[in-house]
């Protein structure tokens, strides 16, 4: 079925430094979602990315999917404290017609030391 | 803004025991999803609903049944509880238009003891 790999596992960076995690699906995907779920929290949605080659940015969060839309990246700059949590991509889910059937990424755990 | 309600936020069972959980989505949201997330693991999809119509259904249970309710709200009903059922219940509500993003609720947190 369909798998959604997501490296690293986990990343400390002093305050201040950048922050990528990358997403591999193994089949081709129709669009991309990244989630944010703070410590104790609910996923919060960040961003979609639907065309090849797309890349988006939200202030210092830049987001990029392939041009074989099977990959796709989340880049923060200049982290701070307050991007701590776990960073998910997600795919649609296999034989599914609900948009929201959703298979995560096992998330990249972000911790920023001030 | 109203978000999506979850009802209770924290559960404790005993092993063979039943739980309901309840989801209350974000007004004139149609679509009702259910995810499951164990201890440090990503979400699992479980199941969702259209239109108080099951929709799709993933990794869920055969212990484990759901139904959307006239008024949209959501409720999980697990039977026969076993330990590996701890996690925390994720239900997360969209619109149907194409490509709207999941809101997904605060979570039930459900030990079995």
């Amino acid at each position: 079925g369909q798998q959604v790999m997501q490296i690293p596992q986990y990343q400390h960076v002093q305050e201040g430094e950048d922050f990528t995690t990358y997403c591999n699906s193994s089949t081709t995907l129709s669009n991309i979602q990244w989630y944010k779920q703070r410590p104790g929290g609910h996923p919060v949605f960040l961003i979609q990315l639907v065309k090849s080659g797309e890349v988006k940015k939200q202030k210092r969060l830049t987001f990029q999917f392939g041009e074989a839309k099977k990959n796709s990246s989340l880049h923060i700059t200049a982290t701070q404290t307050t991007d701590v949590g776990t960073y998910f991509c997600a795919g649609p889910g296999a034989g599914g017609t609900s948009y929201g059937k959703l298979t995560f990424g096992q998330g990249t755990i972000l911790t920023v030391h001030p | 803004a109203a978000g999506v309600i979850q009802s209770p936020r924290h559960l404790i069972k005993e092993k063979r025991e039943t739980a309901t959980l309840k989801c209350y989505p974000i007004p004139r949201h149609d679509t009702v999803y259910w995810y499951q997330q164990g201890p440090g693991q990503d979400p699992q999809f479980l199941i969702s609903f259209y239109e108080k119509m099951q929709s799709d259904k993933g990794s869920i249970p055969d212990r484990f049944s759901a139904q959307q309710f006239s008024d949209y709200h959501s409720e999980l009903n697990m039977s026969s509880l076993e330990l590996g059922d701890s996690a925390l219940y994720f239900c997360a509500s969209s619109p149907t238009a194409f490509n709207s993003p999941l809101h997904f609720g605060n979570g039930t947190r459900l030990t079995v003891t």
